[in-house]
């Protein structure tokens, strides 16, 4: 079966950076697009990026542009997630999802999300 | 600031059919799909439908898609207490440098 399994919670200082891995099964990696979106606490959903897991081909939010980095290890089917300067605002829980190639987007699988608190 | 407003609660008995609307503009809802995500407290979002109507396998038929022009709804039919979670509609968008985003969210509570 699909699933999407997510490293552990971490804390860090502001100006740190922090890495997140997403390490996939059940499926044929190098064929899907691996998205990550965090949630601070109370707040809605927020879209970080994608990595196309076939092409490393990356984009990212303008929000998070020269902060974030997203990129994959075929060999492990596993995506990362690094995001620098953090600050307080970071504070969140951070998600890998799953977007098939072709056809419409859909965020077909989650991962189970990893809590990042950034607290001096 | 979130360009896919959606009411912040809605709420029903048993049985009934919630409705939630999903309101944005040319750049992304009236350009793009729309995709509905489910997220029980504590949990992971969960896919709910794509391609403005599509159900994933295994998502029972209460659910309901729909799009007009710049807007999108989710229906829930034969609400149950398992639906109270919060609801999250989405879309590409052509304005924020073709970013994805997320709706401001609706927290359903079965009465």
């Amino acid at each position: 079966q699909v699933q999407l399994v997510q490293s552990g919670a971490e804390v860090k200082k502001p100006g740190a950076s922090v890495q997140v891995s997403c390490k996939a099964s059940g499926y044929t990696f190098t064929s899907y697009t691996i998205h990550w979106v965090r949630q601070a606490p109370g707040q809605r959903l927020e879209w970080m990026g994608w990595i196309n897991a076939g092409d490393n081909n990356t984009k990212y939010s303008q929000k998070f542009q020269g902060r974030v980095t997203i990129t994959r290890d075929t060999s492990a089917s596993t995506a990362y997630l690094e995001l620098s300067s953090l600050r307080s605002e970071d504070t969140a829980v951070y998600y890998c999802a799953r977007e098939p190639q072709l056809g419409p987007t859909q965020f077909d699988y989650w991962g189970q999300g990893t809590l990042v608190t950034v607290s001096s | 600031q979130s360009v896919l407003t959606q009411s912040p609660s809605a709420s029903g008995t048993p049985g009934q059919r919630v409705t939630i609307s999903c309101s944005g503009g040319s750049s992304n809802i009236g350009t793009y799909t729309v995709s509905w995500y489910q997220q029980l407290p504590g949990t992971a979002p969960k896919l709910l439908i794509y391609n403005d109507n599509q159900r994933p396998s295994g998502v029972p038929d209460r659910f309901s898609g729909s799009k007009s022009g710049t807007s999108a709804s989710l229906a829930i039919s034969g609400l149950q207490s398992d639906d109270e979670a919060d609801y999250y509609c989405a879309a590409w968008d052509d304005s924020l440098n073709g970013d994805y985003v997320f709706g401001t969210g609706t927290k359903v509570t079965v009465l």
